[in-house]
C-alpha cells in the first residue's frame, strides 16, 4: 500500500525567509504532484513531476523529485504572505494518494 | 485544462436522508474520481467512477453507502446514503483529462453537514 508522508505538517515562517517542505513515499512511483489549497477552496495544481531528477519552478516555489530516494521537495524562496496556504503532495496515478498536507503561514 | 463544477456547493441535511452530488466537467476526461476531505485533513479517495460500469471503491467505502454513476465522459454523481453526522465532510470531484492526462483537476467541493 502506497503511503505518503509530508513534513512538517505546520510551518510558520517569516517573510523573506527560505524553507523546504519534504514529501516521502513508500513505493516506487514516477509521478508526483504538488497542490495548493486555500481555506475553503479546492485544490490548485502547482507542479507535476514525471521523472527522476525533474525540477520545476514557478515564482518563489521550486519542486524537485528524486525517485530513487522516493523524495520530493518543495522549496520556498523569500516567502511572502500570499504563499500562506496548505500544500499537498500526491503520488501515483490511479489512485492518487495524498500526504497529510503542510499548513504554511507566512508572517511579517 | 479541465474545469469542474459541482452542485450543490453546500448542504445541511438531516440524519437518515440521502444527498446526490453532481459533477460536470467541461471537456472529455479519461478518469473521474470522488474524494472526501474532512475539515483540516487530507483527501481520501472514495472511488473511481467508471463510465458505463460500476465504480471501483477503495477500502472502507461501499456501494450501498456511496452509490456512484457516470453515464458519460463528462458527468458523474455521488450519493451519500442514509447519512449520519460522521458523513459531514467536503466531497470533491476530480478528473484527469484526455489532453492533459498527467494533471488531475479538482472541483470546488460540496460541503456537507449532517445534523
Amino acid at each position: 500500500e502506497l503511503k505518503v508522508e509530508q513534513n512538517p505538517l505546520f510551518l510558520s515562517m517569516q517573510e523573506g525567509k527560505n524553507y523546504t517542505i519534504y514529501c516521502n513515499y513508500s513505493t516506487t512511483s514516477d509521478r508526483l504532484y504538488w497542490y495548493r489549497q486555500d481555506p475553503g477552496k479546492s485544490l490548485e495544481s502547482l507542479f507535476v513531476l514525471l521523472s527522476n531528477g525533474a525540477v520545476k519552478q514557478e515564482g518563489r516555489l521550486m519542486a524537485s523529485l528524486d525517485t530513487k530516494a522516493r523524495l520530493s521537495t518543495l522549496h520556498i524562496t523569500a516567502a511572502v504572505h500570499d504563499l500562506s496556504a496548505t500544500y499537498f503532495c500526491a503520488v501515483g496515478f490511479s489512485p492518487l494518494v495524498f500526504g497529510k498536507g503542510t499548513r504554511l503561514s507566512v508572517i511579517a | 485544462s479541465a474545469v469542474i463544477s459541482q452542485k450543490p456547493s453546500r448542504d445541511i441535511c438531516q440524519r437518515g436522508t440521502s444527498l446526490t452530488i453532481q459533477c460536470q466537467v467541461d471537456s472529455q476526461v479519461t478518469m473521474m474520481f470522488w474524494y472526501r476531505q474532512q475539515p483540516g485533513q487530507s483527501l481520501t479517495l472514495i472511488a473511481t467512477a467508471n463510465q458505463g460500469s460500476e465504480a471501483t471503491y477503495e477500502s472502507g467505502f461501499v456501494i450501498d453507502k456511496f452509490p456512484i454513476s457516470r453515464p458519460n465522459l463528462t458527468f458523474s454523481t455521488l450519493t451519500v446514503s442514509n447519512m449520519s453526522p460522521e458523513d459531514s465532510s467536503i466531497y470533491l470531484c476530480s478528473a484527469r483529462s484526455v489532453a492533459g492526462r498527467d494533471t488531475q483537476y479538482f472541483g470546488p467541493g460540496t460541503r456537507l453537514t449532517v445534523l
